[in-house]
């Protein structure tokens, strides 16, 4: 299966640890970027990666939240001193943008549910 | 800041009847999407739309884009229980560098015998 994988796929932890989610996109694509998804709501951006370079992040992504892309392959999200706001469903994408024209469509992968008790 | 509203947010039809999904939002966008998502599941990705004017179907599914109303519709025709699940539209701002989607709240459509 060459889609968007996510692991793990459910985290529960205590409020004030840290968390990390680990992203492998689809092979060819050069462009990542996560979201957050709670409850009846649609995905909200966190941050955007091309290659490896981090090149938007939203006012969402306070200081407790790092992400990086060393090598411009796989993803980490970490969130540090985790709190019961933090609890939602993290959504990673990839996309491919490399020729005019391209749609640029997100493929998303199955996403990881974190739960801070 | 660009917002993107969905309506309805619910939706419960009966197989066989028609019913359109209307998609707004508003500053200019470069793309507009379509996604599905199944409950407990991720995004699966149905439509891109890229000019004013475009429309583009599979199955029982059509989109269309007014880039002057900024405004998109997903139209379903003979609603089957398949297509049960919870539909956002998503939009990227025009102009170079920014390809983070907004996405609406979602319309959870149930399609009932």
């Amino acid at each position: 299966d060459t889609g968007v994988s996510q692991n793990p796929r459910h985290k529960i932890t205590k409020r004030g640890q840290n968390v990390t989610f680990r992203c492998d996109p689809i092979s060819e694509h050069n462009r990542l970027y996560w979201y957050r998804q709670t409850l009846g709501q649609g995905p909200e951006f966190l941050t955007y990666f091309q290659n490896e370079a981090q090149l938007e992040k939203s006012r969402l992504l306070s200081d407790r939240f790092s992400a990086e892309r060393p090598k411009g392959s796989f993803s980490t999200l970490e969130i540090q001193r985790t709190e019961q706001g933090d609890s939602a469903m993290y959504l990673c994408a990839s996309s491919f943008s490399g020729t005019s024209g391209s749609t640029d469509t997100q493929y998303f992968g199955p996403g990881t549910r974190l739960t801070v008790l | 800041e660009l917002k993107v509203e969905q309506n309805p947010l619910f939706l419960s039809m009966q197989e066989g009847k028609n019913y359109t999904i209307y998609c707004n939002y508003s500053t200019t966008s470069d793309r507009l999407y379509w996604y599905r998502q199944d409950p407990g599941k991720s995004l699966e990705s149905l439509f891109v739309l890229l000019s004013n004017g475009a429309v583009k179907q599979e199955g029982r599914l059509m989109a269309s884009l007014d880039t002057k109303a900024r405004l998109s519709t997903l139209h379903i025709t003979a609603a089957v229980h398949d297509l049960s699940a919870t539909y956002f539209c998503a939009v990227t701002p025009s102009g170079a560098g920014s390809y983070q989607l907004t996405f609406g709240k979602g319309t959870k459509l149930s399609v009932i015998p």
